[in-house]
Order: C-alpha cells, then structure tokens, then sequence
C-alpha cells in the first residue's frame, strides 16, 4: 500500500540553526500539506501546497519557514533559524485530489524536531 | 470557516463497555469528517471518514461514526471497549472552502480501564 514518509524520523537542532523536514507523498496525490503537533496539543495546519505554490498558510506559517517540491517527488519544510517554540512534530500530508475530489489525507509518521 | 469541537477532552470506559466520544463541527460547505487516532509517540492512523455518501460509517477496529447533519455532529462509537483502543483521538473536519485543509479538534484521550 502506498504511503507517505518522512525523513528523519527524529532531528535535534541547536537554536539558530536552519532544518530541512523531507517528505515523500504519495506519488499521484496533488495537494501536499504540513501539520505540527507540540507535545499534548492539538495538531496544528501549517501550510498547503498544490500546483506547485503555495495554496494557504497559517498564521504560525512566518517567514522562518518555507516549502518546496524540487523535483516533483520530494516535499520540503524549511526552518531558517530555528527557536525553542518550535519543538513539536511536524506531519506531512497529501491527498489525492482530481475528478470526483477524494479528499482523504494520508499522514506520514512524522519528524520530531527538537530545538535545544 | 471550518470548526471542530470535541465536547470531553478525557473519556475513560471500562474493558468490555461502550464508547462515545463526541465531535461538533461548522462548516460552511458541505463537509468531509475524519477520525483519526494516535497513539503515544505515533503517527496519526485514519479510523474512519465522512464524504458524503452513507450517514453512518464504519470503520476499522470496530468503529464507527454517525453524520447528523442537523445536529452538526460526528459522534464516535464503539459496542465493546478494548484495552488496545487507549489512546488519542481526534475529530477532524476539511472542505473545498478551506482547500481542503484539515482542521483537527483538540483531541480526546480515551482510558480504558481492566
């Protein structure tokens, strides 16, 4: 069964520091999105991507971050300069998308990302 | 917008008892709900989802959820409660308002008791 992943699975950062968060959707989904999740709260939408730009993104979504889909395949969160807030996991997600808009999301397992 | 309410933030059953957790939502469209469960320090797994087609739906592990449109509700139930069912859930409402985004209630955390 297809899925998504997410590459690492744990990343720890030095405060400052810039990370990349990889994810690889599904490979015919269209719309790609990142959610995180600080410890005990709820999960969080960050951003939407489809047609290759950004669709929306939340308030939380400053100019720290970034996303991209270089080459079609792998999907990209950036932090330039990391801050203790921004320990949390951070999900992946896509959806398939096109006629008949089947609107279920598949997650990656996520990346948690700690900032020290 | 779109919303989610979860009405209990912590719900504990005995083993073998029924679950109920309950779920409210807005939205402006005609929405898709999703339920989701995580387990600690794991991903989010899909129990079960609502996208227009039969108002009760069934899921996996013996869930399953109701669409009450006048109600705006998407109660959670299952008949008999096992301890492997302990964990987080969330209610979780999108539609073609928001790009389908998904907006996620704040979770409710279901113990089950022996």
């Amino acid at each position: 069964e297809p899925e998504v992943t997410q590459t690492p699975s744990h990343q720890v950062t030095q405060m400052g520091q810039e990370v990349i968060l990889r994810c690889v959707p599904i490979s015919n989904h269209l719309y790609f999105y990142w959610y995180r999740q600080i410890l005990g709260q709820k999960v969080e939408f960050l951003v939407s991507f489809y047609n290759n730009e950004i669709s929306e993104k939340s308030e939380i979504f400053d100019d720290q971050f970034s996303v991209e889909r270089p080459d079609g395949s792998n999907f990209t969160l950036k932090i330039r300069s990391t801050k203790l807030e921004d320990s949390a996991m951070y999900f992946c997600a896509s959806i398939p998308g096109g006629q008949g808009m089947n609107t279920e999301a598949f997650f990656g397992q996520g990346t948690r990302l700690t900032v020290v | 917008a779109q919303s989610v309410t979860q009405l209990d933030s912590h719900v504990s059953v005995s083993e073998g008892t029924p679950v109920l957790l309950r779920c409210n939502y807005s939205s402006s469209y005609s929405p898709s709900l999703f339920w989701y469960v995580q387990h600690p320090n794991k991903g989010l797994q899909l129990l079960l989802k609502y996208t227009s087609a039969a108002t009760l739906v069934k899921g996996i592990n013996g869930f399953e959820a109701e669409f009450k449109k006048s109600e705006t509700s998407f109660h959670l139930t299952k008949p008999s409660a096992h301890m492997s069912d302990a964990a987080e859930y969330f209610c979780v409402v999108s539609d073609r308002g928001s790009n389908y985004k998904l907006t996620f209630g704040k979770g409710t955390l279901l113990t089950v008791n022996p």
